[in-house]
């Protein structure tokens, strides 16, 4: 089957660096992204891997290792208003189509 | 400004009835998507459609209903067959199938 695997909570204080993990097992798999959602409102993209290593934007950086199904979202500099939910998705084929699974999300509260 | 659009951002529907939601984009997106999400929940998904005319099911398709008859519109219909319809109802588009999708505001579906 499909599935990807996520932390459900994670707690951080402000002006710290939080890392939060994504494993995944997939078909056909073409890309990693993360999406932010606070609470009542609608997922918005973050960042999108599709080869290994790096990406930063910003305070957030998104990284990739497609040998191991794992990848993982590092902020920054958390500030307050970066508590909410983290889902990463991986975009993977599905007969001959493709479509992105999602994870259950990850809460992330950041403290004072 | 281009985005998704949903409306109403609240529904009520009693019991036996369908609700229509309504989900329209001006990105010039192929693809568009509809996903459930139940509190604390990740996002599950019900339809999905690459291009006009064409639409598959997700993985919780049962009690549902889509119609892709322009580009920009992506119509979701919660008959009364979905015994359990209360939820939030995002809809999602993107350039094409399985690539970064954009979310619309949402739509919370409540049970009288």
């Amino acid at each position: 089957g499909q599935s990807l695997e996520q932390p459900s909570e994670v707690t951080a204080v402000e002006g710290a660096i939080v890392q939060i993990n994504c494993t995944y097992q997939t078909s056909g798999f073409y890309g990693l992204s993360w999406y932010q959602q606070h609470d009542g409102g609608a997922p918005t993209f973050l960042s999108y891997n599709a080869l290994d290593g790096l990406e930063e934007t910003g305070r957030f950086s998104s990284f990739l290792s497609r040998s191991d199904s794992y990848g993982y979202l590092l902020l920054q500099e958390l500030q307050m208003k970066d508590s909410a939910s983290y889902f990463c998705a991986v975009g993977a084929s599905s007969g001959n189509t493709g479509k992105l699974i999602f994870g259950q999300g990850t809460t992330l509260q950041v403290k004072p | 400004d281009g985005g998704i659009t949903q409306s109403p951002k609240y529904l009520f529907r009693k019991e036996g009835q369908n609700v229509t939601l309504s989900c329209e984009q001006n990105l010039n997106h192929d693809a568009m998507y509809w996903y459930r999400q139940d509190p604390g929940q990740g996002l599950r998904l019900i339809y999905y459609s690459q291009i006009v005319n064409d639409f598959q099911k997700g993985d919780i398709a049962e009690g549902y209903s889509v119609s892709r008859e322009k580009k920009e519109s992506f119509p979701l219909t919660v008959t009364s067959a979905q015994k359990n319809p209360t939820a939030f109802y995002l809809c999602a588009s993107s350039v094409g199938i399985g690539e970064t999708q954009y979310f619309g505001p949402g739509t919370r579906l409540l049970v009288l």
